[in-house]
């Protein structure tokens, strides 16, 4: 089993409502990321980051925003929540170096739903 | 541009029989090859790679995976079906040219319903 913890895996919070989804590793990887994954299952890549201070957007435009303070600990907030941002959120890292062949280990998931 | 494809949305097998979950992609090189299973309300697990070297791939609950590259597949197969396989299957791909970026490409998914 992956170390990679996610916290809330469920939360129902109303609209203006400011969220943070915690992600914690605690495998040392250099590499974390964070997937919406839409109820029609497709995943989309809105954030990643390389190493600790560095973070950048995904693929998918995201109103939320992240930090990496710590090579452990990659959050996720959102400043005021709307019910667009219903999904699931998942947390995932992987090693780096040559050696290592990227595979991704995923926290559980975070089910959002904003009223 | 690069991609992966997994044509079928959902894949209905009987109890007992073989299943294959479909994945093509478009990615030059050598690429990895990665397939990942979510049951639901849960994250994704991965299940088996193909890096290098053999085609044929095995991985965790008894699945496998053929590598192809003329035809730029990597089909997930099961010999035999089980109920509790039934769960959503992901194939991802990792471009590893130089400059490549590290992020992996995921296909759309496709749900394995396996009746009993």
């Amino acid at each position: 089993e992956a170390d990679i913890y996610q916290t809330p895996r469920y939360l129902v919070i109303g609209t203006g409502k400011k969220i943070t989804l915690e992600c914690s590793q605690t495998m040392g990887h250099d590499k974390m990321y964070w997937y919406q994954q839409d109820p029609g299952m497709e995943l989309h890549l809105i954030h990643y980051s390389y190493g600790v201070n560095s973070t950048e957007k995904g693929d998918l435009s995201s109103e939320s925003t992240v930090s990496r303070i710590r090579t452990e600990h990659f959050p996720l907030t959102l400043e005021s929540a709307r019910p667009s941002h219903t999904s699931q959120y998942l947390c995932a890292s992987s090693a780096s170096g040559r050696s290592r062949t990227g595979e991704l280990f995923f926290g559980e998931g975070s089910r959002l739903t904003v009223l | 541009a690069q991609s992966v494809a997994q044509p079928e949305d959902q894949v209905n097998v009987a109890e007992g029989n073989p299943l294959t979950v479909k994945c093509t992609y478009s990615v030059s090189g050598n690429p990895y090859l990665f397939w990942y299973v979510q049951y639901p309300n849960r994250g994704l697990q991965f299940l088996l790679k193909y890096i290098t070297g053999d085609n044929l791939v095995k991985g965790s609950y008894g699945f496998e995976a053929e590598f192809n590259k003329s035809q730029t597949s990597f089909h997930l197969k099961k010999p035999s079906a089980l109920v509790s396989d039934s769960a959503l299957y992901f194939c991802a791909v990792r471009d590893t040219r130089q400059g490549a970026t590290n992020k992996l490409i995921f296909g759309t998914g496709t749900l394995l319903a396996v009746q009993p």
